[in-house]
């Protein structure tokens, strides 16, 4: 199905472990972009990435990791769990940058026990 | 790092009756975005303005962009059940272009509930 796709959609992990979360569209879009959602905060850019093998940082990035070698793929990865990264996360994308705004994708729900 | 201050921050009303909302900032931006959020599922983009002083419509839906281009307002006019989630709104500051990446600022939500 076209569109953007979120997967696990649920995951428990413990501190200190390695997980990845993965986003996968289906228009082509070259831009990407990775939020979290926290109460009180609202919604907050981790990564985004212009085009494949392209990466910037946002707003809080520390304690993830991104990588972009193909256009329609975008995995975020925490490389050691921490009980502050417990939240969901949103992956985006969009045409043209993001002028028109971004579509989202149904989000992963993230407990770091 | 960068606020949007969204009010009110939840609401209760009757359906059928009309709501207002807004997004305040000390900040100056270049679009406003409005995004609903449905229970479990992302945001969905509903109006986009880009203009000060623009007011667009979509269905029951109008927003404004303010003329300081420090503000941006939501309403809603005849409610119904289904209007409840979360909206949330999203400014793209003037400097925040940056490799032709727009940016967006998102505020907190305002939850909306509809009693029937």
């Amino acid at each position: 199905d076209a569109g953007i796709t979120q997967s696990p959609r649920y995951k428990i992990t413990e501190t200190g472990r390695q997980v990845t979360l993965m986003c996968h569209q289906t228009w082509s879009h070259s831009y990407m972009f990775w939020y979290r959602q926290d109460l009180g905060h609202g919604l907050r850019l981790i990564y985004y990435s212009a085009a494949a093998d392209i990466t910037d940082k946002g707003e809080v990035p520390d304690g993830y990791v991104v990588s972009r070698s193909k256009t329609e793929n975008f995995p975020l990865t925490l490389e050691s769990a921490t009980r502050s990264q417990t939240s969901v996360y949103f992956c985006a994308s969009s045409e043209g940058g993001g002028f028109y705004g971004y579509t989202f994708g149904s989000g992963t729900r993230l407990t770091v026990v | 790092g960068q606020q949007l201050n969204q009010s009110p921050q939840s609401m209760f009303i009757q359906e059928g009756e009309d709501v207002s909302m807004n997004c305040t900032s000390s900040s100056i931006f270049n679009t406003w975005l409005w995004y609903k959020q449905d229970p479990g599922e992302g945001p969905v983009l509903l109006i986009a303005l880009y203009k000060a002083g623009e007011l667009t419509s979509n269905g029951r839906l109008t927003a404004q962009f303010g003329i300081t281009r420090k503000d941006s307002f939501l309403n809603i006019s005849a409610s119904i059940p289904s209007d409840v989630g979360i909206y949330f709104c999203a400014g793209q500051l003037y400097e925040s272009t940056t490799s032709g990446t727009y940016k967006y600022i998102f505020g907190t939500g305002t939850r909306l509930k509809v009693l029937a």
